[in-house]
């Protein structure tokens, strides 16, 4: 069936350094694409989200970037610190959390390297 | 403002038995999703309960059932354990059934081991 998937398994950035966390997805009826981050032994976190009709969202260091046309969604996060170590996943819902869920992806382990 | 509990944290059970797993949800939620993650994978929607009535499921097969209760806290149930059921299990709450967002509100998980 359609899935969500991630580029690469691991990240591994200095401390300080801009960290991009890229994304494919498969459904093209999806209309919500939302990115969590989950510490260990814990359970997701929200980030940001973003809807089909933007191609881009800025939050708090963090930015998200949406191309339809390749089916590519990317997290960037600036200035990473010690506490952004963690596995982000993207996600992606018809109805934004709705009836049909969230489909994640495997997800990215992001590493901090001081 | 109180977030998603949920409980047991941790529990082992055989393959053969039955699960109870319970979550309450956080203040003004009145919806509950439950998700399975396997170790090193991402999240897998089960289902959904809206208004105590389940209005989405995943692909999971039925021995996978729930309950949302009137103050909204939820129940996953799973009968006749297999190994593979073997899974961190989250729950999930929202202030509704269609967010336009995407924002769910996880719980920490209950941790099942199935020998």
């Amino acid at each position: 069936g359609e899935s969500v998937g991630l580029h690469l398994p691991t990240l591994s950035v200095q401390e300080g350094d801009n960290s991009i966390i890229n994304c494919a997805y498969s459904n093209s009826a999806s209309d919500y694409f939302i990115w969590y981050k989950q510490e260990s032994g814990k359970g997701p976190q929200f980030i940001i989200d973003i809807r089909s009709n933007m191609d881009k969202r800025q939050g708090q260091r963090v930015t998200v970037l949406l191309n339809k046309t390749v089916k590519h969604l990317s997290l960037q996060i600036a200035a990473t610190q010690p506490g952004d170590s963690a596995v982000y996943f993207c996600a992606e819902s018809v109805t934004g959390g709705g009836a049909d869920g969230l489909t994640f992806g495997k997800g990215t382990h992001l590493i901090i390297q001081p | 403002e109180t977030g998603v509990t949920q409980s047991p944290t941790h529990l082992i059970k055989t393959r053969g038995q039955q699960v109870t797993l319970r979550c309450s949800s956080q203040s003004g939620h009145n919806t509950v999703s439950w998700y399975q993650q396997a170790l090193g994978q991402g999240p897998q929607f089960i289902f959904q309960y809206y208004r105590e009535e389940e209005n989405g499921r995943g692909n999971f097969p039925p021995r996978f059932s729930g309950l949302q209760f009137p103050n909204y806290s939820s129940e996953l149930n799973v009968n006749a354990l297999e190994l593979d059921d073997s899974a961190l299990y989250l729950c999930a709450s929202s202030p509704g059934a269609l967010l336009n967002t995407g924002e769910l509100f996880f719980g920490e998980g209950s941790r099942l081991t199935v020998l």
